[in-house]
This record gives C-alpha cells, sequence and structure tokens, in this order.
C-alpha cells in the first residue's frame, strides 16, 4: 500500500534555531518527493521537488535531502524564523500516473 | 502570471443554499484539480479536469458538481450541503495529467475557498 509517513506531529522552536522533519515513504515505482509548507488556511506551496537521482536540493534556508534506498527524505531549516510557523507536507509521486500521496504533515511553531 | 486564483476566498452558505466555487489559472495547464482538506490532514483529491474533461471523480457525493468551461477556469457547484462539508476547498493545476514517467514541476495550489455550511 502507498503511505507516507511524516515525523514529529507536531514541533516547537525557538527563532534562530535550526530543525530537521522526517518523511517515510513505501510509494512505488517512485517518481519525485516534495515538500510544500502550508500556512494556516492557505494553499500548499511548493518549496522543494527532488526526482529519484537527487539527493539534496536546497531553497534559501530549506534544504532537503532524499534517500530512494531506504524510502526516507528530510528538510532541514536553518535559523529558523517565526513566518517559519506552518504545516510541512511531504508529497509523493509514483511512475504511474499524476496521483500524490500526501503525508499528515509537521506541525511546526517558532517561537520568538 | 504563475498563479492559481480562488474566489471567494470565505463562504458562508446554509445547507437548501446554492453557490459555487471558482478557480482560474492563465499558465496554460490542461488539467485541473479540486482538492477538500480539513483541518490538521492533508488534501483529498476529489475531481481532476484534462484537458476540459472530467478524468477523475474520487466517489465524490452529487451534491458537490465540477464545471471546467474552458482551459483556464474550473468551477465546484455546491447544492444541500451538509455541515460535514466545511473544509477548505483548494484548486490546483499542472501543465499535463498522467503523463507516466514525467515530473510535472509546474503543479501549483491556489489559496483555497474556507467553506462553512450552517
Amino acid at each position: 500500500k502507498n503511505q507516507v509517513e511524516q515525523s514529529p506531529q507536531s514541533l516547537i522552536i525557538l527563532e534562530g534555531k535550526n530543525c530537521t522533519l522526517q518523511c517515510n515513504y513505501t510509494v512505488s515505482p517512485f517518481s519525485n518527493l516534495r515538500w510544500y509548507k502550508q500556512d494556516t488556511g492557505r494553499g500548499p506551496v511548493s518549496l522543494t521537488i527532488m526526482t529519484f537521482s537527487e539527493n539534496t536540493k536546497s531553497n534559501g534556508r530549506y534544504t532537503a535531502t532524499l534517500d530512494a534506498d531506504t524510502k526516507q527524505s528530510s528538510l532541514h531549516i536553518t535559523a529558523s524564523q517565526l513566518s517559519d510557523s506552518a504545516s510541512y507536507i511531504c508529497v509523493v509521486s509514483a511512475v504511474t500516473g499524476n496521483q500524490f500521496y500526501f503525508g499528515t504533515g509537521t506541525s511546526l511553531t517558532v517561537i520568538p | 502570471d504563475t498563479e492559481v486564483t480562488q474566489t471567494p476566498k470565505h463562504l458562508v452558505m446554509g445547507m437548501t443554499n446554492k453557490k459555487s466555487l471558482k478557480c482560474e489559472q492563465h499558465m496554460g495547464h490542461r488539467a485541473m484539480y479540486w482538492y477538500k482538506q480539513k483541518a490538521k490532514k492533508p488534501p483529498e483529491l476529489m475531481f481532476v479536469y484534462s484537458y476540459e474533461k472530467l478524468s477523475i471523480n474520487e466517489s465524490v457525493p452529487s451534491r458537490f458538481s465540477p464545471e471546467c468551461p474552458n482551459s483556464s477556469l474550473l468551477n465546484l457547484h455546491l447544492h444541500a450541503l451538509q455541515p460535514e462539508d466545511s473544509a477548505l476547498y483548494l484548486c490546483a493545476s499542472s501543465p499535463y495529467f498522467n503523463l507516466a514517467g514525467a515530473v510535472d514541476y509546474g503543479y501549483t495550489f491556489g489559496s483555497g475557498t474556507r467553506l462553512t455550511v450552517v
């Protein structure tokens, strides 16, 4: 069964600190993995997209890693800001078709 | 224009009302999607349109009726909704749909319509 699991479910960190969010998946055959940031009541905004051959991709203070062998991904946020408070969703696509498999998200709260 | 625009941003409707949600994109995308998202849950796919034809209906109740009048516009008509239908309704678009093996880099979500059914 194609599944995407994220951890932790929620996280609270101090402003300026770094954090790492995890995503494990069983989607097969794997096509690509996306990390989205979703502010409360808003639509998801794409942070990174990685294919099978990509191990690391950065977007500003966000760095995503992918280990296609272990089917794990992480999103590292450096020097966190209050505006980073949001839900971060891992989304995996299979080669066969355009369907997205969504993780349940990690709710990040950055406090001053 | 690289955005998916959804209107209205908020909607409150009674169970006997008829209303419509609107989604618009001008990126030349040929695939458009409706999702429903409950609080603290991931989005759930409802409908997919490809080249203005309905490609996927994820067993959505008939009180939700999608319409794609042209390649830039997607509507969701609502009638006789229930309070449990209250949710964030997201529209998305992408350059194409179901091109196996290809990575759809252009997949873009709108900001959503917050629907409350009273």
